[in-house]
This record gives C-alpha cells, structure tokens and sequence, in this order.
C-alpha cells in the first residue's frame, strides 16, 4: 500500500494568511494526487486532481503543486470559509488517502 | 443536476451484513464507475472498492473476503453488501463518482449513510 502522511493533523491560521498543506507519498506516485476539503457534517469535495489541476468551479486562490514523493495544497489570502478538513489522496496505485489536516483559525 | 445518494440500515448488529444502495441522477451508470469509501468516526478515509461501467469490479485487498459490489444500470443503483460486520466497521459509508477507470480520484461524493454497528 501507498501510505500518504500528512504530517500536521492541526494548522492555525488567519483571515488573509496564506498556508501551505503538506503530504507526503511513501512511494513515487508521479502527479497522481487529488486535494479534497471536508467541513464539519458535509461529505468531502475534490478542490484538485492530477497533483495541481484546480476542480471546476474551484477558487483560484486554492493551488496544488508537487510531484514524485512530495505535494503541497496552497491556500492564499484565506477566507472564514476555508477553514475545513483537508485530505490528499494518491491514485497512483489503488486509492489511498492521508490522515487529514484540520485548518483553525489562530 | 448531479447527485448520488446513500439509503441503509442505520444499525447493524455485529457478525451480520450490511446492505447500502446508491441511487445516482443526473448521469450514467454506463458512462461513470462507481467507488465506495468510508469514514470511521473522527478519522480519515478509506477505500472499499469500485464497480466498472461494464460491471466488472476490484476491491481494496483488506475486504475483499467479505465485501460485493453490484449494480442496476435500468434502476441507476449501485449495491454495497459487507459481511460479518465488526464495531470497527462503524462508518460514514460514501459512494462517488470515479474517474480514470474507477481508482482515479473522485468527483461528486454522496451525502454518505452512517452505519453503526452494535448489540
């Protein structure tokens, strides 16, 4: 199995602020990565696909990059709404997910 | 508009199955692979398994002894059966739409159903 580590399970941050998710594969997995953010009671949404491809209708301030073993999901001048759980997910081989990071606010 | 929706039992008890069905609207059960995935409560997500448009299927090797995956293209229903349930098997249980042949990423999720399982 690809394990998938996200190596903050919290993260705090301010209105306006700009963060930086990280995940990182146990394995090279190329770019075959999707970001999704999940907030409390609401089922996951895909934000980005294919390590840095942003999902229709995503803002433009979500930015994915990264490849091989290490990915990043970059949010800037963050918004109340933004703060939700954030999930990476490899698709390299059969579909494994990380642990989450729960963006707070500081 | 599209939509999938999860319909099950609520409470199982544990050693028996469990039945999940997932209506899809708004596409095709020929044109779109269906995945399963859960979510144990307070925890991250894990894949189940998927069934192809042509209605083949491939399963995470972890329940692959105890879990089917099925379908009604007519009905635009996706079945999940697990057997010889345990506590740990207590989960948000999603289905959603697959992409790049059904073990790709995951473009429209269902609201989920949650099972809890318990005597």
């Amino acid at each position: 199995d690809i394990v998938m580590t996200q190596s903050h399970k919290f993260m705090s941050t301010s209105v306006g602020d700009r963060v930086s998710i990280t995940c990182k594969a146990s394995q090279d997995v190329g770019t075959a990565v999707a970001w999704y953010q999940q907030k409390p009671g609401q089922s996951p949404k895909l934000l980005i696909y294919w390590a840095s491809t942003r999902h229709t209708g995503v803002p433009d301030r979500f930015t994915g990059s990264g490849s091989g073993t290490d990915f990043t999901l970059t949010i800037s001048n963050v918004q109340s709404e933004d703060l939700a759980d954030y999930f990476c997910q490899q698709y390299s081989s059969y579909p494994t997910f990380g642990a989450g990071t729960k963006l707070e606010l500081k | 508009q599209v939509q999938l929706k999860e319909s099950g039992p609520g409470l199982v008890a544990p050693s028996q199955s469990l039945s999940i069905t997932c209506t899809v609207s708004g596409f095709s059960l020929t044109s779109y692979d269906i995945s399963w995935i859960r979510q144990p409560p307070g925890k991250g997500l894990e894949w189940l398994g998927v069934i192809w448009t042509g209605g083949g299927t491939n399963y995470n090797s972890a329940f692959m002894s105890r879990l089917s995956i099925s379908k009604d293209n007519s009905k635009s229903q996706v079945f999940l059966k697990m057997n010889s349930l345990q506590t740990d098997d207590t989960a948000i249980y999603y289905c959603v739409r697959a992409r790049l042949t059904g073990t790709g990423y995951f473009d429209v999720w269902g609201a989920g159903t949650t099972v809890t399982v318990s005597s």
